[in-house]
């Protein structure tokens, strides 16, 4: 079985460009989440979804950084415009969650953002 | 705030040793936990759960949980060098998403 996917793996960019990150879930699982990892701050949640609906965006930095989720199998996060402070690695992960109950998440193998 | 501690490191063994992994956590409530192993530029990668008190093994891997103490642990038996990588703790409560503590850095010394 596909794990979940992400593109790009590397995204280089310039401060005030929009980026746009994209991920696909494991078929089957109902709950998506976006995390941001840097050596400072350690794995951060920006956000989740269950059954494609936002759930909890409290861990989004900033105006600048939106998700949708638009069908079961796809997410973009992004980030518009985007900052040297912004570069980091973004993970994308998906759960199966039973009425509401979390189970173990399973990560794609992330995009290494760098805004220069 | 739900709160998962974890020692960073390094924490460095020599190969064939026992290495020790502690988490301890706030929430008192909380029902299942997860180790991931993620190594340098990779993602995290899910080796252990845990759901009742006591151990659970899985080949070299130990899962060790007290809930009374708030506290998990993960052994490594006959560690080797290619256990080197960050070692995440991952706590779930609820109908909230897994709370991870930041990791604690092995090196398996060889």
């Amino acid at each position: 079985d596909a794990g979940v996917i992400q593109s790009p793996r590397h995204e280089v960019t310039e401060m005030g460009q929009e980026v746009t990150l994209r991920c696909k879930p494991i078929s089957g699982h109902n709950s998506l989440f976006w995390y941001r990892q840097t050596m400072m701050r350690g794995l951060e949640l920006l956000i989740y979804f269950n059954n494609n609906v936002p759930i909890d965006d409290s861990g989004m930095p900033e105006d600048r950084f939106s998700a949708k989720m638009p069908n079961a199998s796809f997410s973009t996060l992004k980030i518009q415009p985007s900052e040297p402070r912004d570069s980091a690695v973004y993970f994308c992960a998906s759960s199966r969650s039973t009425s509401g109950i979390h189970n173990e998440q399973f990560f794609g193998p992330g995009t290494r953002l760098t805004v220069l | 705030q739900k709160e998962v501690e974890q020692n960073s490191g390094p924490l460095s063994v020599p190969e064939g040793a026992i290495a020790s992994l502690n988490c301890t956590y706030s929430d008192r409530g909380s029902q299942s936990f997860f180790w991931y192993r993620q190594y340098s530029g990779k993602s995290p990668e899910l080796i252990m759960s845990i759901y009742s008190n006591g151990d659970k093994e899985d080949g070299r891997f130990t899962a060790q949980l007290n809930k009374a103490s708030q506290y998990v642990s993960l052994l490594i038996r006959d560690s080797q060098p290619s256990d080197s990588a960050t070692y995440l703790c991952a706590v779930l409560s609820g109908n909230t998403p897994l709370v991870f503590g930041k990791g604690t850095r092995l090196s398996v010394i060889a």
